[in-house]
């Protein structure tokens, strides 16, 4: 079974502070999304990445960076964080190009900024 | 126009019943398409794919109208622990590995 695994479930942080999440996957996967989740707007895509040290703009990257150095780990970083970052963030991960390739997700971070 | 749209329910059904919830999507490209199923406050786990000639798993059948761009999810005998949101999903017009998520359905199963 694939794992993804993200580094927190529940996180509170204040505003202004520089924030990471991370997420490791252990399929030797080529993709990595990140994804932040809230009530009555569905998934939105931030950033993802289809290789170590690519990374590509999703719908909503204002107000955040990512990195990928190694092929497994995959971080979201709030440069300065805001309350209206306050959200659930999913990481997910999914094979190389192709059709059907589901992505599959870690348990997710639930983030409040303070 | 929301590239993919799903009525958000609820849905409320006794056990036992059959349910069956459409999606439509936007792009006529589109190749890959998967229901998954998110629990309250967990991820979203993938339920199936749906192929161009109708696939089922057990108690659920999706199909695909590709003519009609139109995703169909059908859940026989339904059980408490159906109650869930399902996602449509379907691959994004500029790449076959990222996904676009619907809002999902909302379907209660009451005993």
């Amino acid at each position: 079974d694939v794992k993804v695994t993200q580094s927190s479930r529940y996180l509170v942080k204040r505003t202004g502070e520089k924030v990471f999440l991370e997420c490791v996957q252990d399929m030797d996967h080529e993709n990595m999304f990140w994804y932040r989740q809230d009530p009555g707007l569905g998934l939105r895509l931030i950033y993802f990445s289809y290789d170590v040290k690519m990374k590509e703009k999703g719908d909503i990257p204002e107000g955040y960076s990512v990195s990928r150095e190694k092929k497994e780990r995959f971080s979201l970083i709030l440069e300065s964080a805001s309350t209206n970052q306050t959200s659930m963030y999913l990481c997910a991960s999914s094979p190389g190009t192709g059709v059907y390739q589901p992505q599959h997700f870690g348990d997710g971070t639930r983030l409040s900024i303070l | 126009r929301k590239e993919v749209e799903q009525d958000p329910g609820p849905f409320n059904v006794p056990e036992g019943a059959t349910v069956a919830f459409n999606c439509t999507y936007s792009n006529s490209a589109s190749q890959s398409f998967f229901w998954y199923r998110q629990d309250c406050r967990k991820e979203p786990k993938l339920l199936m794919s749906v192929y161009s000639s109708g696939n089922e798993d057990g108690r659920f059948t999706a199909q695909l109208n590709r003519a009609s761009q139109y995703i169909s999810l059908l859940i026989r005998d339904s059980k408490l622990s159906d109650s869930a949101t399902y996602l449509c999903v379907v691959n994004g017009e500029d790449s076959s590995y990222k996904l676009i998520f619907g809002s999902g359905t909302r379907l209660l199963v009451r005993p």
